[in-house]
């Protein structure tokens, strides 16, 4: 079955910095590729997401890229600020199926002022 | 947010006891699931269903059994709850796949 490695598990970045998480997938059919965004004492929201006939895709300061030889595919988010720090979960699923998609591990991501 | 509801919000229960936790949705949306969160596993399958009385097992499924009579409502039984099913459990929607709305969560603790 699918496995998801994702890192780092956290990360310490200042204002204003850019912050890269990344994950790796061992299913070369997974197609679907979601982060979600948790903030202490909330629910998951989905964040953004990319399917694996792009490359990349952006929205506003962050942006996702997949590398489907290498299996692997990465969040970026730019200019940084504090209301970014909360736990990242990427996902990878066959056919965007939901009862297919398995999460990664999560990296907990600090912005400090 | 969309219209997702999960009851209770809090729970501690003695092992051994049955436990039936609630999802109540109001967004009409066909995919309902059931997750459970803990630390260092990200967020588990446990049962999830794409309609009302078809459900699926999930990736954890073990010791916990699901029902879907009506479209809004999701209800997960853990049906001898042991020490094991201490976590955080989130409902999510979808009206495609994957899950795109998640609950608020429910702790639960077995004692």
């Amino acid at each position: 079955g699918e496995n998801v490695e994702q890192h780092p598990s956290t990360l310490s970045v200042q204002e204003g910095d850019s912050a890269v998480i990344k994950c790796t997938y061992s299913d070369s059919a997974s197609n679907y590729f979601p982060w979600y965004k948790q903030e202490l004492g909330k629910r998951p929201q989905l964040i953004i997401d990319i399917r694996s006939n792009v490359g990349e895709k952006k929205d506003q300061r962050i942006a996702v890229t997949l590398n489907k030889t290498a299996k692997h595919f990465s969040l970026h988010i730019t200019e940084t600020q504090p209301e970014d720090s909360a736990v990242y979960f990427c996902a990878a699923s066959r056919n965007g199926a939901g009862d297919k998609l398995i999460f990664g591990t999560g990296t907990r991501l600090q912005v400090f002022p | 947010d969309a219209g997702i509801t999960q009851s209770p919000r809090h729970k501690v229960t003695e092992t051994g006891t049955p436990v039936t936790l609630r999802c109540h949705q109001t967004e009409n949306h066909r995919y309902m699931y059931w997750y459970r969160q803990d630390p260092g596993h990200g967020l588990r399958l446990i049962h999830y269903s794409y309609g009302v009385k078809d459900t699926d097992k999930g990736e954890v499924s073990d010791g916990y059994s699901v029902s879907r009579s009506k479209t809004e409502d999701f209800l997960l039984t853990l049906e001898s709850a042991t020490s094991s099913q201490t976590s955080v459990y989130f409902c999510a929607i979808s009206e495609s796949n994957p899950p795109a709305f998640f609950g608020q969560g429910t702790r639960l603790t077995v004692v």
